[in-house]
């Protein structure tokens, strides 16, 4: 089966720092890789997509970048604020049904 | 607000009670899946729909789960003869599908505790 690893463990830094994710997959490369962001009681909100063939995608202080070597997908918010404290999300897509990891908790302290 | 609703957002019951619970999509989104949450955990895949069709349903998925999506606009998730494990956060996701590419946009989720 197909599976999405992120670190079950929360990631804490300070303010202006640059946090970095990791999302790890299984077998073959999805078509691409999906980051959400999921506050405590609420959905997840879509952030950024990054296909196959592309090495980096970037939007305003966030960027993602995507290993098939590794198989790994890291995701980067630099210039860290207390208000980027959330719960980030990887997904798989390219097929009908994406696959989401458990998620990595950030903590920006100020 | 992603423009996905779901109702009602809390919902507490008792062991082997039905619930429902509702979604509206964004209007013009072709697909609707329905995830389950629970803590610690991310979504995890339950069934979607294309348009009013459901064309899969995950294989975890117990006989007491039903989804409709009658003409293809909101869509019911009915739970029959809750379990305590059925105690999750139930979420909604719309997209519109272009090519392979499938954004999803998330409802506010509706949490279910079984009592």
């Amino acid at each position: 089966s197909q599976k999405i690893e992120q670190n079950s463990e929360a990631l804490n830094i300070q303010e202006g720092k640059t946090a970095t994710l990791t999302c790890n997959y299984t077998n073959y490369s999805p078509a691409y890789l999906q980051w959400y962001r999921q506050d405590p009681g609420r959905g997840p909100v879509f952030l950024l997509l990054i296909r196959e063939n592309e090495k980096e995608k970037r939007k305003e202080r966030l960027k993602v970048t995507f290993d098939t070597t590794l198989k790994q997908s890291l995701f980067h918010i630099t210039a860290s604020q207390p208000a980027d404290s959330a719960t980030y999300l990887c997904a798989r897509g390219g097929s009908y049904i994406p696959t989401f990891g458990r998620g990595t908790s950030l903590i920006v302290h100020p | 607000d992603t423009g996905v609703s779901q109702n009602p957002r809390h919902k507490i019951t008792k062991r082997g009670q039905n619930v429902t619970f509702r979604c509206d999509p964004i209007s013009e989104h072709n697909r609707l899946y329905w995830y389950r949450q629970t803590l610690g955990q991310g979504p995890e895949f339950l069934t979607y729909f294309q348009n009013e069709a459901q064309l899969e349903k995950s294989r975890l998925l117990s006989d007491r789960f039903s989804a409709e999506r009658p003409k293809g606009s909101f869509s019911t998730l009915e739970i029959q003869r809750t379990e305590q494990g059925d105690s999750a956060m139930y979420l909604c996701a719309s997209s519109l599908v272009q090519g392979a590419i499938n954004e999803q946009f998330f409802g506010p989720g509706t949490r279910l505790t079984v009592l």
